[in-house]
């Protein structure tokens, strides 16, 4: 078990530049989450895939966001356009398929937008 | 929409003492699961404890131990014999039962403290 894996850890970037950031879920685990967490708050959830299928997405996940999980093993979220507001710790998580399994977090992706 | 609210936004508490943080939520749901994560500075985020709604007893994990009240939708974390390494942010999380949503509800999280 090495964990669930989030790369980059820090991203800077110009407002109105696209960003992609990855999340290699815990090997054996189908279900994957993403959520962002801004200062001072908790995490808010954005989407989640069962294998490659995206079964959720928050309203938070508007149309410049984007999310894949082609074959169904590590993740992309891409911020297209981006915005002052997109400034957060953007954070992965996965979970095994059965039943109600707890989520284990990446490290997460903090993304600075200048 | 289910929301969770942690009214204290920092705790302290000495080394080998006990803390109890405090969470509410609010639902229709009847049944659910509540859990609490700790998130270490610069770290990333752990389960601490879990709880099932059609539960009646509380869950307990080693020093870590839960009061659930569903009727009045609390949900308080008591920590035994604090340790420094407890020192941390502390969240409250929900998920629903029914309508095969995923998705943890978090609150906005208690400091944790830890005076030696």
């Amino acid at each position: 078990d090495t964990g669930v894996s989030q790369n980059p850890r820090h991203k800077i970037t110009k407002r109105g530049q696209n960003v992609t950031f990855r999340c290699d879920p815990i090997s054996e685990h189908n279900r994957l989450y993403w959520y962002r967490q801004t200062l001072g708050q908790g995490p808010e959830f954005l989407t989640y895939f069962q294998n490659e299928a995206q079964l959720e997405k928050s309203r938070l996940l508007s149309d410049r966001f984007s999310a894949e999980r082609p074959k169904g093993s590590f993740s992309t979220l891409e911020i297209q356009r981006t915005e002052q507001g997109d400034s957060a710790m953007y954070l992965c998580a996965s979970s095994l398929g059965v039943g109600v399994q707890p989520q284990h977090f990446g490290d997460g992706t903090r993304l600075s937008i200048l | 929409a289910q929301t969770v609210t942690q009214s204290q936004p920092e705790m302290s508490v000495q080394e080998a003492e006990t803390v109890t943080l405090s969470c509410t939520y609010d639902t229709s749901e009847s049944d659910y699961y509540l859990f609490w994560y700790k998130q270490p500075p610069s770290r990333q985020m752990i389960l601490v404890i879990r709880q099932e709604a059609y539960k009646q007893q509380n869950a307990t994990e080693n020093r870590f131990s839960v009061n659930f009240q569903k009727a009045a939708k609390s949900f308080s974390l008591k920590i035994s014999d604090s340790q420094l390494g407890d020192a941390a942010m502390y969240f409250c999380a929900y998920r629903g039962a029914q309508g095969g949503s995923e998705k943890l509800v978090f609150g906005k999280g208690t400091k944790l403290t830890v005076n030696p």
